[in-house]
């Protein structure tokens, strides 16, 4: 059975750092993984997907990579700001003819200005 | 495209009374997805339809909850009767062509048991 785990469940850091959010998956044969953002009280926006033969994507400020073998992801948030405060989901779609997505835990994400 | 619609926002309901949430994916989406949020068990996903035929439906929970898609761009999740255990956000999402290509979710329906 998939499970997938975020660490760490929560993180603080002042405004402009660098940071980086750890997804882990115990079962390698996925389809592809996505990285969610959650704000409170509202749904899931999509940020990067990732399909399992790639290694990684960018989009602006963020970078996620993805290491099938050792069964992680990464999400790595350049020069944070107050506006990326939010909680941080992967999830991930298992191979074969399965469509569901398993979710991480997530990660509550603070940048202090 | 307004992207997946979720209605109600909230919904305040006392145990035993019938609830039903509704769900329209985005215009030419083929697969539509039911997931329910706490904070004890996360995100979870309850069913999901493939061109309205529903396709797995083991995440749901037991008999009083169930899922209906009649057509492509409408979709209900009733539970009844309804129990305090039910409190959760329920939300929707829907893709084209399964999760190859990311999923679009809603904003989700706010489901407080009384």
């Amino acid at each position: 059975k998939q499970e997938v785990t975020q660490i760490p469940a929560a993180l603080s850091v002042p405004e402009g750092e660098n940071l980086v959010l750890n997804c882990s998956f115990t079962d390698s044969a996925i389809y592809n993984l996505q990285w969610f953002r959650q704000d409170p009280g509202k749904g899931l926006t999509s940020l990067l997907l990732i399909q399992s033969s790639q290694r990684e994507q960018t989009s602006g400020r963020l970078n996620a990579s993805l290491d099938k073998s050792s069964g992680r992801s990464t999400l790595y948030i350049a020069a944070s700001q107050p506006g990326d405060s939010a909680t941080y989901l992967c999830a991930v779609k298992g191979g074969g003819a399965t469509n569901k997505l398993i979710f991480g835990t997530g990660t509550l994400l603070a940048v202090q200005p | 495209d307004a992207g997946v619609i979720q209605s109600p926002r909230h919904e305040v309901t006392e145990m035993g009374q019938e609830v039903t949430l509704r769900c329209k994916p985005i215009s030419g989406h083929d697969y539509l997805f039911w997931y329910r949020q706490t904070m004890m068990r996360g995100l979870e996903l309850l069913i999901y339809f493939n061109n309205n035929v529903p396709i797995d439906d083991s995440g749901m929970p037991e008999d009083r909850f169930s899922a209906k898609m009649p057509n492509a761009s409408f979709s209900t999740l009733k539970i009844q009767p309804s129990e305090p255990r039910d409190s959760a956000v329920y939300f929707c999402a829907s893709s084209l062509g399964g999760q190859a290509l990311g999923a679009f979710f809603g904003q989700g329906t706010r489901l407080t048991v009384v």
